[in-house]
């Protein structure tokens, strides 16, 4: 079975740093991108950041709105996949979801997110 | 930034309606779209992507098409567990939702 489970979330004060972890299993992890979307509470969904796969330079994307405070990681031995939450706000408080990202070959690469972790709870708060 | 609006916010409906979600792109994404569904407390679950493509699993009362800028999502016929929170989001230039529209029984 194909599954992504996140870990790492709690309450930490603002200005404070978090490391979340997401680990995959039932897949071949180092063949995918991975995203990690949040969702504020009673809100929406944001993208937060993406890494591509090492055959495809295993690079990176933020947000804006965590650009230079958050790094996304990844570690295809232990198929795990990290995200470094850096001087951390409290408009960052929310749940963490962990997706798979696949890679459409058209005009351009494309990603859609298939598999989603359960999510893991951040609260930012003083 | 690509901008996506979903229409409506909330939805009441019937079991056994048929209820279609709109999604507007503020640029041209082609065909790169998905649809999710959540429910509370839930992750969300891939649906539809490419616009129109089933994801495996999905039933076949969810469809969706569109391209360019407007997109929508149907369920032919609305069952019990269908009540939830449905997002668009573009993939065409990194991802982002629409806000979402909540279907909620009549």
């Amino acid at each position: 079975e194909v599954q992504l489970v996140e870990s790492g979330g709690h309450l930490v004060q603002p200005g404070r740093s978090l490391r979340l972890s997401c680990t995959a299993s039932g897949f071949s992890f180092g063949d995918y991108g991975l995203s990690w979307v949040r969702q504020a509470p009673g809100k929406g969904l944001e993208w937060v950041a993406f890494i591509r796969s090492k055959a495809y330079g295993g690079t990176t994307d933020y947000a804006s709105s965590v650009e230079g405070r958050f790094t996304i990681s990844r570690e295809d031995s232990k198929t795990i996949a990290y995200l470094q939450m850096n001087s951390l706000k409290t408009e960052d408080t929310g749940v963490y979801f962990c997706t798979r990202a696949v890679r459409v070959l058209a005009s351009n690469y494309y990603y859609y997110l298939d598999v989603w972790g359960k999510g893991t709870p951040v609260t930012v708060s003083s | 930034d690509i901008q996506m609006t979903q229409s409506p916010s909330t939805l009441s409906a019937s079991v056994g309606d048929r209820v279609t979600i709109t999604c507007r792109a503020s640029q041209s994404i082609v065909k790169w779209l998905a649809w999710y569904q959540q429910k509370p407390g839930k992750a969300p679950k891939l649906l539809i992507y490419r616009s129109s493509s089933l994801e495996s699993g999905v039933p076949s009362r969810f469809s969706g098409s569109g391209s360019g800028t407007e997109f929508t999502l149907t369920i032919s016929s609305l069952q019990p567990d269908d009540f939830a929170t449905y997002y668009c989001q573009q993939y065409h230039s990194y991802w982002t939702f629409g806000q979402g529209t909540k279907v909620e029984i009549k």
